[in-house]
């Protein structure tokens, strides 16, 4: 059975650091790898993809790290802004596309 | 290109009464996840659906749960006889064909359900 674990489970960071957010899975036959922003009674937001056959994925200030073989993915977040502050949920799909077993999340603050 | 809608955003039942959520994938998403979050806890997959067919139902409770997506209209979630566990953030979520590269699953905004 597939368990992703997210460490840390909260995170408070300045303005301006670099945040690096964790997520570890136990089975390495995957499909594919999501990370997934929430902000408090809202739904979630797919922030990168990554495929099974990727090692990375890069939007903006957010680069995602793929590590199937130790199974892990890092999540980077460069030059940290107050409008970061969510909970990151990393999500790993492997029986099929949209199934997905979720990791328990970070709480991110970023104080100005 | 609206996004997954779904609703009611918020509803409140009294113990034993019937819940539905509906859930309207985005244009042109033929497949649909339902994911439950319990107060405290992380989200967890129900149910996967594609029109008129369950595919995958591993996560539903074995009672009171039952879900359909229908040729026509929304995707709909059923609580029957609801209970206070009952209470809980359910997300709906679709995609286009499996498989094809680069695609991405993408989530409603949820429906709260309260029961009291």
């Amino acid at each position: 059975k597939q368990e992703v674990t997210q460490i840390p489970a909260a995170l408070s960071v300045p303005e301006g650091e670099n945040l690096v957010l964790n997520c570890s899975f136990t089975d390495s036959a995957i499909y594919n790898l999501q990370w997934f922003r929430q902000d408090p009674g809202k739904g979630l937001t797919s922030l990168l993809l990554i495929q099974s056959s990727q090692r990375e994925q890069t939007s903006g200030r957010l680069n995602a790290s793929l590590d199937k073989s130790s199974g892990r993915s890092t999540l980077y977040i460069a030059a940290s802004q107050p409008g970061d502050s969510a909970t990151y949920l990393c999500a790993v799909s492997t029986d099929s596309w949209g199934k997905f077993q979720f990791g328990a999340g970070t709480q991110v603050v970023v104080t100005p | 290109n609206a996004g997954v809608m779904q609703n009611p955003r918020h509803l409140v039942r009294r113990r034993g009464q019937e819940a539905r959520l509906r859930c309207s994938p985005m244009k042109g998403h033929s497949h649909v996840y339902w994911y439950r979050q319990l107060p405290e806890e992380g989200l967890k997959f129900m149910v996967y659906l594609q029109k008129e067919n369950i595919i995958d139902e591993s996560g539903m409770p074995k009672e009171r749960f039952s879900a359909e997506f229908p040729k026509e209209g929304p995707s709909i979630l059923r609580i029957q006889q609801v209970v206070r566990g009952d209470s809980a953030a359910y997300f709906c979520a679709s995609s286009p064909k499996e498989g094809t590269p680069g695609n991405t699953i993408y989530f409603g905004e949820g429906s709260w359900l309260t029961v009291v």
